[in-house]
C-alpha cells in the first residue's frame, strides 16, 4: 500500500511569488491535515480537509489556502510568500485518529 | 496559545538507559494522546498511543503513561538504543475535535553509544 506523497521533495521560491504543494492520501483516507514546521519549531496546523471540504483552519493568514479533490489528493497555495514562510511542510491523512495520522516525507519550502 | 508543551528541546541518554521524555497538556477536553518519532528529512511517525481511560499503554520497548490530574504524560524507552535518537512529539485529540491533532514542539532524543 503506497504511503502519503508529497510533490514537491523541494522548492526554492522568491519572495512575493506563489507556492503550491501537493498531497496524495493513503487510498481510502478520506482526511488530509496540513502542517507547517518551521526552524526549531514544532508541527502547525494549517489545514484540514474532508470529503472535499475544509474542516477547520489554523491561526494562519489568508495567504494559506487549499483545496481537497474529488480523489481526496490535496493541494496547499501559499500566496505572496514571505521569508518566514521558509519551512517543511507536512501533509498527513488519516482514517481514524485511534492509528494516528499517516505523514508524507514532506516539501522543502524555500523563500529567498 | 500552547495547548501541548514539551519543555525539554533536547534529552542525552546512554545506550541501555531509560529515556524518559515529558509532555504536559492544558486542554481539559483532551482525551487521546499520541506519541511520533520524527528523524531528518522524513515525516513523524506514529509511535503510542493511549486513551484518557487509561493510565498506561506498553508497546515493545516503549511505554506512555498518563496522570490526568496533573495533566501530564510520558513516553518511557527501555533500554534506548541508538536508533532511537530522533525528534519524538506528543500530541492530543479531544473526542469532539473529530480527529485533529495538536502537537507539541518535540524533544530531540540522543542515546550515545
Amino acid at each position: 500500500e503506497a504511503g502519503v506523497t508529497q510533490s514537491p521533495t523541494h522548492l526554492i521560491k522568491t519572495r512575493g511569488q506563489q507556492a503550491t504543494l501537493r498531497c496524495s492520501p493513503i487510498s481510502g483516507h478520506t482526511s488530509v491535515y496540513w502542517y507547517q514546521q518551521a526552524l526549531g519549531l514544532g508541527l502547525q496546523f494549517l489545514l484540514w480537509y474532508d470529503e472535499g471540504e475544509e474542516r477547520n483552519r489554523g491561526n494562519f493568514p489568508p495567504r494559506f489556502s487549499g483545496r481537497q479533490f474529488p480523489n481526496y489528493s490535496s493541494e496547499l497555495n501559499v500566496n505572496a510568500l514571505e521569508l518566514e514562510d521558509s519551512a517543511l511542510y507536512l501533509c498527513a491523512s488519516s482514517l481514524w485518529v485511534g492509528t494516528g495520522y499517516t505523514f508524507g516525507s514532506g516539501t522543502r519550502l524555500t523563500v529567498v | 496559545d500552547q495547548q501541548v508543551k514539551q519543555n525539554s528541546p533536547s534529552l542525552s541518554v546512554q545506550e541501555g538507559r531509560i529515556s524518559i521524555l515529558n509532555c504536559d497538556y492544558t486542554n481539559s477536553m483532551f482525551d487521546y494522546f499520541l506519541w511520533y518519532k520524527k528523524y531528518p528529512a522524513e515525516g513523524p511517525t506514529f509511535l503510542i498511543s493511549i486513551s484518557s481511560i487509561k493510565d498506561k499503554n506498553e508497546d515493545g520497548r516503549f511505554t506512555v503513561f498518563l496522570n490526568k490530574s496533573a495533566k501530564h504524560l510520558s513516553l518511557h524507552i527501555v533500554p534506548s538504543q541508538p536508533g532511537d535518537s530522533a525528534v519524538y512529539f506528543c500530541a492530543a485529540t479531544a473526542s469532539g475535535s473529530a480527529r485533529q491533532l495538536t502537537f507539541g514542539s518535540g524533544t530531540q532524543l540522543t542515546v550515545l553509544p
